[in-house]
């Protein structure tokens, strides 16, 4: 079925880095726009990136921008998030999730997600 | 780029009708007709239940409707039931090429 799998996450001090990874199955990864999401504990959900399906084309939130880098892998049916200086206020639950097409055109909605991988930033 | 404004919480008996709003600028809501909600459940990942302003996934209850006007779009449950109670989402695409969420509504059913 289609499946979306997080990995990667973790404890980490203030100021370090972590490369999350996500595994898609069930679907064709290459003709679908990926993205990132994240939800600090207790709180709401925040956008973090997203990627073109080709890789062509990237974008991230401002707070994220210059610390953060999203990668794909067709060939491996994997997206990936290097997070780079992270602080504390980064602790949350990541999500990658599947930009919803119909028909090759883009709705601009999340169809499917994961279920999330828990990064700590603390010293 | 500011959260999407809904409200902290709504409540309706089994039976009744709810509505969620979720209020933006020219440049995210009322300017796209991207908005999307998702029902998230405690411990669970978000699910998609309205994409493009006011249609249903597959698989998704036509008790849940959307609809937008100007810059607020809102989601209506009718019929509450007991599983609709959940924390409630929105999303906007933006004109930064960018989504903004709503901070989330909490539904408890009576």
């Amino acid at each position: 079925q289609v499946q979306l799998v997080e990995s990667g996450g973790g404890l980490v001090k203030p100021g370090g880095s972590l490369r999350l990874s996500c595994a898609a199955s069930g679907f064709t990864f290459s003709d679908y726009y990926m993205s990132w999401i994240r939800q600090a504990p207790g709180k709401g959900l925040e956008w973090v990136s997203y990627i073109e399906s080709s890789s062509s084309y990237t974008n991230y939130a401002d707070s994220m921008k210059g610390r953060f880098t999203i990668s794909r892998d067709n060939a491996k049916q994997s997206l990936y998030l290097q997070m780079n200086s992270l602080r504390a206020e980064d602790t949350a639950v990541y999500y990658c999730a599947r930009v919803y097409l119909i028909n090759d055109s883009l709705m601009h909605a999340f169809d499917i997600w994961g279920q999330g991988t828990m990064v700590t930033v603390s010293s | 780029q500011s959260a999407l404004t809904q409200p902290a919480s709504v409540s309706g008996s089994p039976g009744q009708s709810i509505t969620i709003s979720c209020t933006g600028t020219r440049s995210d809501v009322g300017g796209y007709n991207y908005v999307s909600w998702y029902q998230q459940h405690p411990g669970k990942a978000p699910r998609l239940m309205i994409y493009a302003v006011n249609n249903r996934p597959s698989g998704v209850s036509d008790r849940f409707s959307g609809s937008k006007s100007g810059n607020t779009a809102s989601l209506t449950i009718s019929g509450l039931q007991a599983e609709d109670e959940a924390d409630y989402y929105c999303t906007s695409y933006t004109y930064s090429d960018t989504w903004l969420f709503g901070g989330g509504t909490k539904l408890t059913v009576l």
